[in-house]
């Protein structure tokens, strides 16, 4: 059981670059999130999705695309990179039965991406 | 809109002493989850505990413990008899009610552990 998977773990860019984050869930968890992580700021929600098809923005959804075609999959695009969009990036995936799991959300490795 | 708030970036504890963290929060809904999460320095995102807000009772884990006033709306994590391992950045999250995924973040108190 892998849990969620995120891919690359590293990726530097130049600015204007574009690329897609991967994230993936074995779960059958129907919540999947997208957050981002700066200093002194904690984890910021970008977007989500409460089922295949559809997606809505978070907190910081600037400069971000997502789509979700099956339950196991959430990309995260970044269309043309800019320096802000330096971060550490997590994927979530959750369950509904929030009450009886013991681990409500199940978080990726992160992607540390660096947009010179 | 709810808030978190960590007033507190960067906490020093003792090996075996005891520590607290807090954490405050702003809601207008009774029905909601309270989280401590543990980050250590691989980034991995731990759950250490959850509270119910319809829960009275103080969770507890090993040597973890909260101290969950749903009146004053704070929910502080107690370490006791700190451990090395312990060490790592601790974010206190929110959640609205079951059936919700929004889940709100502090910006997390850094804990260092002196041998």
């Amino acid at each position: 059981n892998a849990g969620v998977t995120q891919t690359p773990k590293f990726q530097v860019l130049k600015t204007g670059q574009s690329m897609t984050l991967q994230c993936a869930q074995d779960m059958n968890h129907e919540y999947m999130s997208w957050y981002r992580q700066d200093p002194g700021m904690g984890l910021r929600l970008i977007h989500y999705s409460v089922g295949a098809g559809i997606t809505d923005q978070g907190e910081v959804p600037n400069g971000y695309n997502v789509s979700r075609s099956t339950t196991e999959d959430f990309p995260l695009r970044l269309l043309s990179a800019a320096p802000s969009q330096t971060s550490v990036y997590f994927c979530a995936s959750s369950s509904r039965q929030i009450t009886y799991s013991n681990q409500p959300q199940h978080f990726g490795d992160g992607t540390r991406l660096s947009i010179l | 809109a709810q808030t978190v708030t960590q007033s507190q970036p960067e906490m020093s504890v003792q090996e075996a002493e005891t520590v607290t963290l807090s954490c405050t929060y702003d809601t207008s809904e009774s029905d909601y989850y309270l989280f401590w999460y543990k980050q250590p320095p691989s980034r991995q995102m731990i759950l250490v505990i959850r509270q119910e807000a319809y829960k009275q009772q103080n969770a507890t884990e090993n040597r973890f413990s909260v101290n969950f006033q749903k009146a004053a709306k704070s929910f502080s994590l107690k370490i006791s008899d700190s451990q090395l391992g312990d060490a790592a950045m601790y974010f206190c999250a929110y959640l609205r009610g079951a059936g919700t995924y929004k889940y709100i973040f502090g910006t997390g108190t850094r804990l260092k552990v002196l041998a």
